[in-house]
């Protein structure tokens, strides 16, 4: 156990829709980072966040927003889902941004679009 | 830009008989880390062993080292008296410097098989 919760674990929903996930980091961890994985693929980075400020953008979707909260948890908003966004979504923590801070990553959220 | 690239998208090794997964990256960064990621049936994300691009030294993790050739950029895995519980998606991973973020790079990942 990596001490960063994700829920929920699995969500099934319908293209069109919008669905939030969510991240708990680890107690103490300041940064969140948001990946995708689909099918057979590697994690891919989405965005960061550190103490509340974005830090950086990877490949993002416009239909795509996150934010972090004054407790550190996260929130990843998908809108206007298409099949494609069918992936799981992983959040990791770490304690900075530092070169050695090492990220803890949780057990994921898997999305299916219908 | 930085990449990450595995080769090798299946192995197989027999049970107690020994594995490397091939890993090679570009940067034009001088420091920097390097992970080799676990992913089972259940999706998690484990972390098998990490190396320091500063340190020389080879990492060790039990039955898990690596072979990092900083000149050539290249970080393979070595998997000795492989077990059942081995089998699994394993993923390269390279820890971005740039611009603060420090967001890590995967390669595509290789499936390992367990043959009993």
């Amino acid at each position: 156990d990596s001490g960063v919760t994700q829920t929920p674990k699995h969500l099934i929903t319908a293209t069109g829709q919008r669905v939030t996930l969510r991240c708990s980091p680890r107690s103490g961890d300041l940064s969140v980072y948001w990946y995708q994985q689909s099918l057979d693929q590697g994690l891919q980075f989405l965005i960061q966040y550190y103490n509340g400020e974005e830090r950086a953008k990877g490949n993002i979707l416009e239909r795509f927003s996150a934010q972090q909260f004054p407790d550190l948890h996260s929130e990843l908003n998908l809108s206007s889902l298409e099949l494609g966004d069918s992936a799981l979504y992983f959040c990791a923590s770490s304690v900075g941004t530092g070169v050695s801070y090492e990220q803890y990553f949780g057990p994921g959220t898997r999305l299916t679009v219908t | 830009a930085q990449t990450v690239t595995q080769s090798q998208p299946e192995m197989s090794v027999q049970e107690a008989e020994t594995v490397t997964l091939s890993c090679t990256y570009d940067t034009s960064e001088s420091d920097y880390y390097l992970f080799w990621y676990k992913q089972p049936p259940s999706r998690q994300m484990i972390l098998v062993i990490r190396q320091e691009a500063y340190k020389q030294q080879n990492a060790t993790e039990n039955r898990f080292s690596v072979n990092f050739q900083k000149a050539a950029k290249s970080f393979s895995l070595k998997i000795s008296d492989s077990q059942l519980g081995d089998a699994a998606m394993y993923f390269c991973a390279y820890r971005d410097t740039t611009s603060g973020t420090y967001k890590y790079i995967f390669g595509t990942g290789t499936r390992l098989k367990v043959l009993a």
